[in-house]
């Protein structure tokens, strides 16, 4: 079964504490991954496609890294404004382009 | 910016209630989608459509309908609302480039069954 999740599912950093959050999956064929970030009330942003092992992305001080396994999303030196929920999905090669979700993690960055 | 409106944003009904929430894109994207968030869970899909009256179920069909008449509106309708039902709801469309396309969401609609 397709199946994606992430951890941890809170995370509370200083400002300027840089750290990485995760994002495991299970699927039989990997057409992309994908990283939303969500703020409260709100409907989520799109941040990267990650397509092949090996593949990364940078966006600010944001950067995501792609295995064959996992998907890492790399902080480096948070700002407060970065405090969100960031999402991960993939899409399998035979899903009709049907996205699976995992659950998300919660950052907090403190000032 | 995907040109992403829905409607209601905020609702409040009774158990038993028929309640349809609309979204409407203003830039004929083919394929749309309707999720429900909940604490704990990732997004699921309800319905998605894949063009003017085809649509199919997601995973979490039971007890929604949806129609598409027109390109740019996609009704989701709760036949008679439960207290399980209470959800964020959000619509995405599909957009980019072939092979490279990805989803873009709505502002949501907070849905409170009584």
């Amino acid at each position: 079964e397709d199946q994606v999740t992430q951890s941890p599912e809170a995370l509370r950093l200083q400002e300027g504490e840089s750290s990485s959050l995760n994002c495991s999956y299970t699927v039989s064929g990997l057409r992309g991954l994908f990283w939303y970030r969500q703020d409260p009330g709100k409907g989520p942003e799109f941040l990267f496609t990650l397509y092949s092992a090996g593949e990364e992305k940078e966006k600010e001080r944001l950067k995501a890294t792609l295995t064959k396994k996992e998907s890492f999303l790399h902080i480096t030196a948070p700002k407060p404004e970065d405090s969100a929920t960031y999402l991960c999905a993939v899409q399998a090669i035979d899903s009709n382009y049907q996205l699976i979700w995992g659950a998300g993690t919660k950052l907090i960055i403190k000032p | 910016d995907a040109g992403i409106t829905q409607s209601p944003r905020h609702k409040v009904t009774e158990t038993g209630t028929p309640v349809t929430l609309r979204c409407h894109q203003t830039e004929n994207h083919r394929y749309m989608y309707w999720y429900r968030q909940d604490p704990g869970h990732g997004l699921r899909l309800i319905h998605y459509s894949y063009g003017v009256k085809d649509t199919d179920k997601g995973e979490v069909s039971d007890g929604y309908s949806v129609s598409r008449s027109k390109t740019e509106d996609f009704l989701l309708t709760l036949e008679s609302a439960t207290s399980s039902q209470t959800s964020v709801y959000f619509c995405a469309i599909r957009a980019g480039t072939s092979g490279e396309e990805t989803q873009y969401f709505g502002p949501g609609t907070r849905l409170l069954v009584l």
